[in-house]
């Protein structure tokens, strides 16, 4: 499976735009980049999902570089409730697959 | 969107006894069903995978014989906790993938905290 990488922490201001990184340099041609986020005592939470194109929905924008080594999760207006633990994940879409974390990147929004 | 319920949410028990932790996913039928824990501070540790009609697939180091998985139904998969002890006290969290479509991601429910006195 390939790995990521991920600061352990960033923190932003609220109403800023969150900038999370991730590294995955030996990504493989069929896998895709997911990320997720777990608020504090809850379960992890989808946020959004990619191949190579960028890709935007209403919680957040995910960049991906031409090379596919690395990744940017942007959330445009970042909000207290943002304040999680964000997980970036590589994955084929196989039904036989297992999703595996990591450490992630623990952001906190600051007011 | 996809919901995925677990109870109970919160459980405190005495050593040795045994715990069922539910999972339930209310809007989909899940072929498959992802049970891990995590421990304070920790990322999810993905202790099985729970197939419907089958039988469960551990990881490495996780005891079948400790941690019972059933998953009879598309919509049903229970994690039981046997003779539990203070080391097995965790946030429990399951996951279900839905059969076909939707790759969105898994459904994660909102975890069992699992305190053993």
């Amino acid at each position: 499976d390939a790995k990521t990488t991920q600061p352990t922490s960033m923190d932003c201001a609220e109403g800023r735009a969150a900038n999370l990184p991730c590294n995955h340099s030996t990504i493989s041609g069929n896998e895709y980049v997911y990320w997720y986020r777990q608020i504090h005592s809850q379960g992890p939470q989808y946020i959004i999902h990619g191949l190579k194109n960028n890709e935007t929905n209403e919680m957040a924008s995910l960049i991906i570089t031409e090379d596919r080594k690395s990744s940017t999760l942007i959330l445009p207006h970042a909000t207290l409730r943002d304040t999680a633990v964000y997980y970036c994940i590589v994955r084929v879409v196989d039904s036989s697959y297992k999703l595996i974390f990591g450490s992630g990147t623990r952001l906190l929004v600051r007011p | 969107g996809a919901v995925v319920s677990q109870h109970p949410s919160w459980v405190i028990c005495k050593s040795g006894t045994s715990v069922k932790i539910e999972c339930r996913s209310l809007d989909f039928q899940a072929t498959t069903m992802f049970w891990y824990r995590q421990f304070p501070k920790q990322s999810l540790m993905l202790m099985a995978t729970s197939n419907e009609g089958s039988k469960a697939t551990y990881e490495q180091g996780v005891e079948k014989d400790k941690f019972l998985i059933n998953h009879a139904s598309l919509t049903l998969s229970t994690l039981t906790v046997t003779s539990a002890h203070p080391e097995d006290s965790s946030f429990y969290i399951c996951s279900a993938r839905p059969g076909k479509g939707d790759w969105g991601g898994e459904h994660f429910g909102d975890g069992t905290r699992l305190s053993i006195l």
